[in-house]
């Protein structure tokens, strides 16, 4: 049981290029999520998913866009690369929605557009 | 919009004692959970402990403890007989009712000396 898997763990763009951040889970959970956190900062919610073919915009949404094809895999796509997008992205998964619910997190991957 | 205070940005605690880290938080909603994470230098988010607002016991997870106010909105995380490998960062998150994401503090550092 490998929980939530990230992949890369470390990438650097160039501005304006594009890229896709894996996120796999295999606890079979219908909620996942996307994170960023950036440097000194709490995580702030780029985008949700409540089951497969169902997304929506969390807090910080532009410049991401997001698919859910399954309940496994929930991938973050950065379509061009702009500096203001160097963070550490976080995904996480959950069984439930609502007031409970622990959220399981990814290891992350660090991004650094220069 | 919800909001997570952490307002102690470093704590320092000598090994073997008690500390507790504060954390408040605002919302009109009824129903909401509120989780600690510890996040050490290698950057993985660990759940540490959950509680209810409908709770009306403190959550305990092993040497943690939560210290429930809910007349004044707080969340503390005790943690007793601090080791080492308590050092990291940790944030307090809040989650509503009828809601999904998690809602962050900027996190306290701690550091625990020998």
């Amino acid at each position: 049981n490998a929980g939530v898997t990230q992949t890369p763990k470390f990438r650097i763009l160039k501005i304006g290029q594009s890229m896709t951040l894996q996120c796999t889970q295999d606890m079979n959970h219908n909620y996942m999520y996307w994170y960023r956190q950036d440097p000194g900062m709490g995580l702030k919610l780029i985008y949700y998913s409540v089951g497969a073919g169902i997304t929506d915009k969390g807090e910080v949404p532009n410049g991401y866009n997001v698919s859910r094809s399954t309940t496994e895999d929930f991938p973050l796509r950065l379509e061009l690369a702009a500096p203001s997008q160097t963070s550490v992205y976080f995904c996480a998964s959950s069984l439930s929605g609502g007031a409970g619910g622990e959220q399981f997190f990814g290891p992350g991957t660090r991004l650094t557009v220069l | 919009a919800q909001k997570i205070t952490q307002t102690q940005p470093g704590m320092f605690v000598q090994e073997k004692e008690a500390v507790t880290l504060d954390c408040t938080y605002d919302t009109s909603d009824q129903s909401y959970g509120l989780f600690w994470y510890k996040q050490p230098s290698s950057g993985e988010m660990i759940f540490l402990i959950y509680q209810g607002s409908y709770d009306e016991q403190n959550a305990t997870e092993g040497r943690y403890s939560l210290n429930f106010q809910k007349a004044r909105k707080s969340a503390n995380l005790v943690i007793s007989a601090s080791q080492l490998g308590d050092s990291a960062m940790y944030f307090c998150a809040m989650r509503r009712g009828s809601g999904y994401a998690l809602n962050f503090g900027k996190g306290t550092s701690l550091l625990v000396t020998p």
